[in-house]
């Protein structure tokens, strides 16, 4: 079954740095769209950033643009996000999704990891 | 960018009754919008997309209408894993938003 696993949240400073890595299986990884989708502590979603299968496509949400940097190994099924000059408001739960369709930017998340907790303070 | 706009914030309804939560967006967005269904601890699991139709494995009692701004999503029978927090999400414009949610509890 498909399965994602988040990792690499922590506590970090304000302007701090941190990478987040999401591990894939039960699916052909490199078909897919990817995200990175966020939820701050007690808040609703906000959709971070998405990468093509060949990395081709990538795409920012404003909160984040010059900031974090999207990328992908399909030989490794993993995905991953940098996160740099972190801020509080950046604090959230950081969720990977899929894309709903193969090959396709649907823009609709069919499956979800767990999710990874990112607290950015001092 | 697109607002979608939640109602009510809280239903409080009881295990067998009609659940009924709405999503208005800020401007047209076709029939391009899903539901997810989030319990607490737990990843939102999509319910349903392009408006009304349902993701694989989601039972028929769930249903969505609607198409342009205003957006319905129903449960016929609520059933006691129901009771969650329900959002509304448009993929018409990047970037894609999501709505406030709206939480289900039981009465």
């Amino acid at each position: 079954q498909v399965q994602l696993a988040e990792s690499g949240g922590g506590l970090v400073k304000p302007g701090g740095s941190l990478r987040l890595s999401c591990t894939a299986s039960g699916f052909t990884f490199s078909d897919y769209y990817m995200s990175w989708i966020r939820q701050a502590p007690g808040k609703g979603l906000e959709w971070v950033s998405y990468i093509g299968p060949n990395s081709h496509y990538i795409n920012y949400a404003d909160s984040v643009k010059g900031r974090f940097t999207i990328s992908r190994d399909n030989a490794k099924n993993s995905l991953y996000l940098q996160m740099n000059s972190l801020r509080a408001e950046d604090t959230a739960v950081y969720y990977c999704a899929r894309d709903f369709d193969s090959d396709l930017l649907t823009g609709y998340f069919d499956h979800w990891g767990q999710g990874t907790l990112v607290t950015v303070s001092s | 960018e697109i607002v979608l706009t939640q109602s009510p914030a809280t239903l409080s309804l009881s295990p067998g009754e009609r659940a009924t939560f709405s999503c208005r967006a800020s401007q047209s967005i076709s029939n391009y919008l899903a539901w997810y269904q989030q319990k607490p601890g737990q990843a939102p699991r999509l319910l349903i997309h392009d408006a009304s139709n349902r993701a694989t494995g989601i039972p028929a009692r769930f249903s969505g209408s609607g198409a342009g701004t205003d957006f319905s999503l129903t449960i016929s029978s609520l059933e006691p894993e129901d009771f969650a927090v329900y959002y509304c999400q448009q993929r018409s414009n990047w970037p894609q938003t999501f709505g406030q949610g709206t939480k289900l509890e039981i009465k």
